[in-house]
């Protein structure tokens, strides 16, 4: 069974410091991987798609990270702000052949970002 | 935000009467697919759509029904609601199996 465990579950940090996220995925074969970020009250919001070639894509203050070997990734928040408050989810997308692709997500991390 | 409408945000119904949830996007994306959101779980697909009246279910589907008649609109229906289908819906779109999924903000719905 396809299956995405994130890691912490939650954490809380201070504004300013940096951050990392884990992923790790059993979803085979495999596609790509996404992260996404869930603000409350709101849908997720995709941040980065990595396919199995790339192994670190960046958007702003965020780098995510991918070792296919592994099948492990990060998430990497860099200056946390007050607005990184949020879900992180990490989904991964299977190659089974279908044109939609299957994706299974992971529970999500939930970040507190303190003052 | 991608140009997804959900509605309504929010409904309070009772046990056994008919809902109908509604999705409409305006980027003309040719997959749409609901989701249900519960604590303790990842999103979880009920039904999704790769085309005007192509759809097809997800890993959730018992007691939802969907329909899909123009490009722009995607339906969820639950015929007669239970009280484990309190959830939170997020209605998404995409272009296809690379792309990124665009969500609406969801439909808190509570059975009761």
């Amino acid at each position: 069974k396809n299956q995405v465990e994130q890691s912490p579950q939650s954490l809380i940090i201070l504004e300013g410091k940096n951050c990392t996220l884990q992923c790790n995925y059993t979803v085979s074969p495999f596609s790509n991987l996404r992260w996404y970020k869930q603000d409350t009250g709101r849908g997720p919001v995709s941040l980065t798609i990595m396919t199995f070639s790339e192994n670190t894509k960046s958007n702003g203050r965020y780098t995510a990270t991918l070792d296919a070997d592994t099948k492990q990734s990060s998430l990497h928040i860099t200056a946390s702000q007050l607005s990184d408050s949020a879900s992180y989810i990490c989904v991964v997308s299977d190659a089974g052949g279908t044109s939609y692709g299957k994706l299974t997500f992971g529970q999500g991390t939930i970040l507190t970002v303190h003052p | 935000d991608a140009g997804i409408t959900q509605s309504p945000r929010h409904k309070v119904t009772e046990t056994g009467t008919p809902v109908t949830l509604r999705c409409h996007q305006t980027e003309n994306h040719r997959y749409m697919y609901w989701y249900r959101q519960d604590p303790g779980h990842g999103l979880r697909l009920i039904h999704y759509s790769y085309g005007v009246k192509d759809t097809d279910k997800g890993e959730v589907s018992d007691g939802y029904s969907v329909s899909r008649s123009k490009t722009e609109d995607f339906l969820l229906t639950l015929e007669s609601a239970t009280s484990s289908q309190t959830s939170v819906y997020f209605c998404a779109i995409s272009d296809g199996s690379n792309s990124p999924l665009h969500f609406g903000n969801g439909t808190r719905l509570t059975v009761t």
